[in-house]
């Protein structure tokens, strides 16, 4: 069975930082694409970052509300996948999932398709 | 900004049917990207529906079904049962912003 458990939200002000994790087990976690996807109190879903496994280069993207202050960070030997995040803004208050990926093959190149296996999401609260 | 458009809410009675629309643009599904679509339940985890615009995955009622057209996609919940009531969203990519995008969100309502 394929869990995701996220762990490090809280309470920080605004300008600071905090660290999530997410312990992935069930699968085999170096070979998988890996993303963050939040919900915003009262909004919708909303991807936020990505990486690729080691072996396909570990490239990682960023949607623009969080490039320049997110990074995105992955170690195999521990099963865990990690979101850095710096700068934190009000508008960053949300609840932090992490997703596996699925992704199809076309022309000779992989490319991002859905999300199949959820954690429960890491409160992050950003406020004065 | 991408922006992939859902009804705020849907309702209907037990055993009916009830369609959620997911309204894109030329960027997104109607650049011929899949779309998927998503369970949301209070304090669960979200939960994948149906991949690939018309697939679902192993464990998932055959209740559930989607279909894709042009820029838009639906998904219908027929026989509703009470416990289908839960936020659902849509999700495809965009090739102008090179992001997965999700739909606005439908919130159904079992009468």
């Amino acid at each position: 069975e394929v869990l995701l458990a996220e762990s490090g939200g809280g309470l920080v002000k605004p300008g600071g930082s905090l660290r999530l994790s997410c312990e992935a087990s069930g699968f085999t976690f170096s070979n998988a694409w890996m993303s963050w996807v939040r919900r915003a109190p009262g909004k919708g879903l909303e991807w936020i970052s990505h990486i690729k496994p080691n072996s396909d280069g570990g490239a990682r993207d960023y949607a623009a509300p969080v490039k320049g202050r997110f990074i995105i960070s992955r170690d195999d030997s521990k099963n865990t996948l990690y979101l850095q995040m710096n700068s934190l803004k009000t508008e960053d208050t949300a609840l932090y999932y992490c997703a596996t990926e699925s992704n199809y093959y076309s022309g000779g190149s992989y490319y991002p398709y859905f999300f199949d296996h959820w954690g429960q999401g890491s409160l992050v609260t950003v406020s004065s | 900004q991408s922006v992939v458009t859902q009804p705020p809410s849907v309702s209907g009675a037990p055993g009916q049917t009830v369609t959620i629309s997911c309204t894109g643009s030329r960027s997104t599904i109607g650049a011929g990207y899949d779309v998927h679509w998503y369970q949301l339940l209070p304090g669960t985890a979200p939960k994948l529906l149906i991949y690939g615009n018309n697939n679902r995955p192993s464990g998932v009622p055959d209740r559930f079904s989607g279909s894709k057209s042009g820029t838009s996609a639906s998904l219908a919940i027929s026989g509703l049962q009470a416990e289908d009531e839960a936020d659902y969203y849509c999700q495809s990519y965009d090739s102008d912003l090179s992001a997965f995008v999700f739909g606005t969100g439908t919130k159904v309502n079992v009468l």
